[in-house]
């Protein structure tokens, strides 16, 4: 199954400020997702990132607050903009596994994101 | 809309002993994936099994295994002879089988914290 390097694994941002997270997965995948899961709670779906089109955000995600990039097939970032204390979470990318389990899904390990 | 529940927020089992974690879900769907999720403290999300709606067997994977009971939407997962490591939340996440828009996402329930006493 792919192997997805995600970076950073951790920053402390200022609010107002903005951070761009980057998963790089070393085969090439033609959807990308994007979650977010906040202290304490599970994961949530920001936003689906197919390969030469623009991404699919869910109820309560907007692109102007949460952009992405998906230049080609191994690669995507996630930018958190106009960040504010309530955006603390830790944000992760995945794919859709092949071969074993297919149907499941690898992540990353996930970005550590914290607002003061 | 899918949703999947985890009405046990914590456990503990004893090393070597059996836990089961408990998980329903809703979906008005026939064909769907359930799986398996754990994350322990290093945050990495690990795929520990997974279910097919239409298969009637129930999975397993060494250690673990799960209790698949389509009709009552219950999809429980079994650890056996739990090790230090197994100290982890876990997720248990629904995928529907059709390839409509919308539809390759995971839903996932609260999670269960599960910790092992040595």
């Amino acid at each position: 199954s792919a192997v997805i390097s995600q970076k950073p694994s951790r920053d402390i941002c200022q609010r107002g400020t903005s951070l761009t997270i980057q998963c790089q997965v070393d085969s090439q995948v033609t959807m990308m997702f994007w979650y977010r899961q906040q202290p304490g709670q599970s994961l949530t779906l920001i936003a689906t990132a197919n390969q030469g089109s623009e991404a699919t955000y869910e109820s309560g995600f907007v692109i102007d607050k949460f952009p992405i990039s998906r230049p080609n097939l191994t690669f995507s970032t996630l930018t958190v903009s106009n960040m504010s204390p309530e955006d603390s979470s830790i944000y992760l990318c995945s794919v859709p596994r092949t071969g074993p389990f297919s149907f499941g899904y690898t992540f990353g390990s996930g970005t550590r994101l914290t607002v003061v | 809309a899918q949703t999947v529940t985890q009405s046990q927020p914590e456990m503990s089992v004893q090393e070597a002993e059996t836990v089961t974690l408990s998980c329903t879900y809703d979906t008005s769907e026939s064909d769907y994936y359930l799986f398996w999720y754990k994350q322990p403290p290093s945050r990495q999300m690990i795929l520990v099994i997974r279910q097919e709606a239409y298969k009637q067997q129930n999975a397993t994977e060494n250690r673990f295994s799960v209790n698949f009971q389509k009709a009552a939407k219950s999809f429980s997962l079994k650890i056996s002879d739990s090790q230090l490591g197994d100290a982890a939340m876990y997720f248990c996440a629904y995928r529907s089988s059709y390839s409509g828009a919308g539809s390759y996402q995971l839903t996932f329930g609260k999670g269960t914290k599960l910790s092992v006493i040595p």
